[in-house]
């Protein structure tokens, strides 16, 4: 079984500036996959960044990359330069070998201009 | 990136009455197909996972009956939600499996279902 942990419901950023979203999860298998999914107010679930867990190099996708932390079953994400179409709910996500996905309950992130 | 449609977005219909929502991969192949569902504020609860060619598995606590998952092709997964009650008002969610896309699920935008 899979289980994954956001800790912050809430988190707000200066547009331009950085934030750091953060995940936690935990997993009997050995071979993994790690998400974050973004859900604007439209909400259609968009991927932002995937990270194998085999890989130690950390995930990056331009303004957005990840601090993957294996031994500490940690997976966080960080936003630089924030813009204000960055405001979403942010969801980190696990998948193993049976393909399904847990989610936690999200980040909500407001962006003030 | 692949693309997932889904239809309707949205739809309202009468208690009792049965509602079908379309799921297609547009740009490739999904052997794996899910049907999530999520209520205002939530995260998502995986409801089934549907595989083309066999039957759907369901998720402890769904009723098999109730929602009724077929995936006849490759491209295309459906979710009849039978005789819907109130309760199952809510906003469904699918997503298909990329195999070639390091095990990533691309997710439809939606359905809004509002039963009266």
């Amino acid at each position: 079984a899979q289980t994954v942990t956001q800790s912050q419901p809430e988190m707000s950023v200066q547009e331009a500036e950085t934030v750091t979203l953060s995940c936690t999860y935990d997993t009997s298998e050995s071979d993994y996959y790690l998400f974050w999914y973004k859900q604007p107010p439209s909400r259609q679930m968009i991927l932002v960044i995937r990270q194998e867990a085999y890989k130690q190099q950390n995930a990056t996708e331009n303004r957005f990359s990840v601090n993957f932390q294996k031994a500490a079953k940690s997976f966080s994400l960080k936003i630089s330069d924030s813009q204000l179409g960055d405001a979403a709910m942010y969801f980190c996500a696990s998948g193993g070998s049976n393909y399904k996905l847990t989610f936690g309950k999200g980040t909500l992130l407001t962006v003030n201009p | 990136g692949a693309v997932v449609s889904q239809h309707p977005s949205w739809v309202i219909c009468k208690s009792g009455t049965s509602v079908k929502i379309e799921c297609r991969s547009l740009d490739f192949q999904a052997t794996t197909m899910f049907w999530y569902r999520q209520f205002p504020k939530q995260s998502l609860m995986l409801m089934a996972t549907s595989n083309e060619g066999s039957k759907a598995t369901y998720e402890q606590g769904v009723e098999k009956d109730k929602f009724l998952i077929n995936h006849a092709s490759l491209t295309l997964s459906t979710l009849t939600v039978t005789s819907a009650h109130p309760e199952d008002s809510s906003f469904y969610i699918c997503s298909a499996r990329d195999p070639a896309g390091l095990e990533t699920q691309y997710f439809g935008p939606g359905t809004r279902l509002l039963v009266l």
